[in-house]
């Protein structure tokens, strides 16, 4: 089955600076990677996403990159924001409809 | 657009209760929701797939037993803890999946429901 391992498991930033977290997957079938962020004790909410199609995807402070050949993909947020603050999951899209999750990244931008 | 809501957002109950949660998605039909378990400072861990209609399929070591899901319409889905223990304490968080064309993968989640059984 799919295994999808994130990096770090946190992260400090000042702000204004970049942070990027790092996801790899192990099913080359898997072909959806959504991004989602998750403030305390709220749910995950998407803030962006990527198909196996597009190797890049960006959206104001926040882009995704997808290399399928070494089977990992990126967030990239610029100029962060103490309103960045919280955990961020990636997630691969596998075979059986299902997604597998990241053990998600706690990031801090502080000011 | 896209909103799923959960009721309620937080519940306390005895041991050996039993307590109902409710997923809706607001402004679209969802032919799938999925139910998580999330644990403090953990992943989302999933319990069980709910298709319209149909019996949901639960992940290997969930007790479908004790966790009872009906998706009885295109816009809600209920999961039933029952015989609650303490062991049951924890953040539950639905999904729900378009099923456009083109979307069909996105999942779009709930605010939660934390659970503390005494």
């Amino acid at each position: 089955g799919e295994n999808v391992e994130q990096h770090p498991s946190t992260l400090s930033v000042q702000e204004g600076d970049s942070a990027v977290i790092k996801c790899t997957y192990s099913d080359s079938a898997s072909n959806y990677f959504p991004w989602y962020k998750q403030e305390l004790g709220k749910g995950p909410q998407l803030i962006i996403d990527i198909r196996s199609n597009v190797g890049e995807k960006k959206d104001q402070r926040i882009a995704v990159t997808l290399n399928k050949t070494a089977k990992h993909f990126s967030l990239h947020i610029t100029e962060t924001q103490p309103e960045d603050s919280a955990v961020y999951f990636c997630a691969a899209y596998d075979s059986w409809g299902k997604f597998q999750f990241g053990a998600g990244t706690q990031v801090v931008v502080t000011p | 657009g896209a909103v799923v809501s959960q009721h309620p957002s937080w519940v306390i109950c005895k041991s050996g209760t039993s307590v109902k949660i409710e997923c809706r998605s607001l402004d679209f039909q969802a032919t799938t929701m999925f139910w998580y378990r999330q644990f403090p400072k953990q992943s989302l861990m999933l319990m069980a797939t709910s298709n319209e209609g149909s019996k949901a399929t639960y992940e290997q070591g969930v007790e479908k037993d004790k966790f009872l899901i009906n998706h009885a319409s295109l816009t809600l889905s209920t999961l039933t803890v029952t015989s609650a223990h303490p062991e049951d304490s924890s953040f539950y968080i639905c999904s729900a999946r378009l099923g456009l064309a083109g979307e069909k993968d996105t999942q779009y989640f709930g605010p939660g429901t934390r659970l503390t059984v005494l």
